[in-house]
């Protein structure tokens, strides 16, 4: 059984600061990851996908992908107060049935 | 409208009702999901639809069966729920099912079995 895990938190970070979220997945074959932030009584909204190891920024947000460890992270630079959400973490079960392994996602608080 | 719509957003039911959940995409993707997400549980896959074929049905309930007429609709029909089931039902539609395909999620239906 493919597993995704994250830590629940809540991470905590004060407003301006790198906050670090972290996801480690069991299958060594995985290619490709989704990041998802979600609002409290929101929907999931997509906010990275990374598929090479090494760094991909956008903006605020690099995802960093080390294939050998099996872990991937996401940081938050500068943070605000409006990132703060549960972070959560996909990756694909396998080719071409669109089926993704979410883990149960990491709290953020951003304080003020 | 925009994205992917779902309605009704809230829905209350009673264990020997039926009811139905409706979603439509209008970003002219190919495959339609349905997800459960339970409190302090994983998001999971209930069932993935490619160009109106059933592409992964994740061990579901049979009380719970799924439509899809075109590649915009996507309907999860409910009958003889448990209050287990009571959650968050969220549709998403992407491109395609390739890996790497981004999938992207509707506001979902707060469900609530009493």
């Amino acid at each position: 059984q493919k597993e995704v895990e994250q830590n629940s938190g809540p991470l905590s970070v004060p407003e301006g600061a790198i906050a670090s979220l972290n996801c480690t997945y069991s299958d060594r074959g995985s290619q490709s990851f989704f990041w998802y932030r979600q609002y409290s009584g929101k929907s999931p909204e997509l906010i990275m996908f990374i598929y090479s190891n090494g760094d991909k920024e956008d903006g605020r947000f690099t995802a960093q992908l080390n294939k050998a460890s099996q872990y991937v992270s996401l940081l938050i630079r500068d943070s605000q107060p409006s990132d703060s959400a549960t972070y959560l973490c996909a990756v694909p079960f396998s080719s071409n049935t669109g089926k993704l392994i979410f883990g149960q996602g990491t709290t953020l608080q951003v304080k003020p | 409208e925009t994205g992917v719509t779902q309605t009704p957003r809230h829905l209350v039911m009673g264990m020997t009702n039926k009811k139905s959940l409706k979603c439509e995409q209008h970003l002219g993707h190919n495959a339609m999901y349905w997800y459960k997400q339970s409190a302090k549980k994983p998001l999971e896959l209930m069932f993935v639809y490619s160009l109106e074929e059933r592409v992964e049905n994740n061990s579901v309930p049979s009380r719970f069966s799924p439509e899809c007429p075109n590649s915009s609709h996507l309907f999860l029909h409910l009958h003889t729920l448990q209050p287990e089931d009571s959650a968050l039902y969220l549709c998403a539609s992407s491109r395609t099912t390739q890996v790497g395909s981004e999938q992207y999620f509707g506001p979902g239906t707060r469900l609530t079995v009493t």
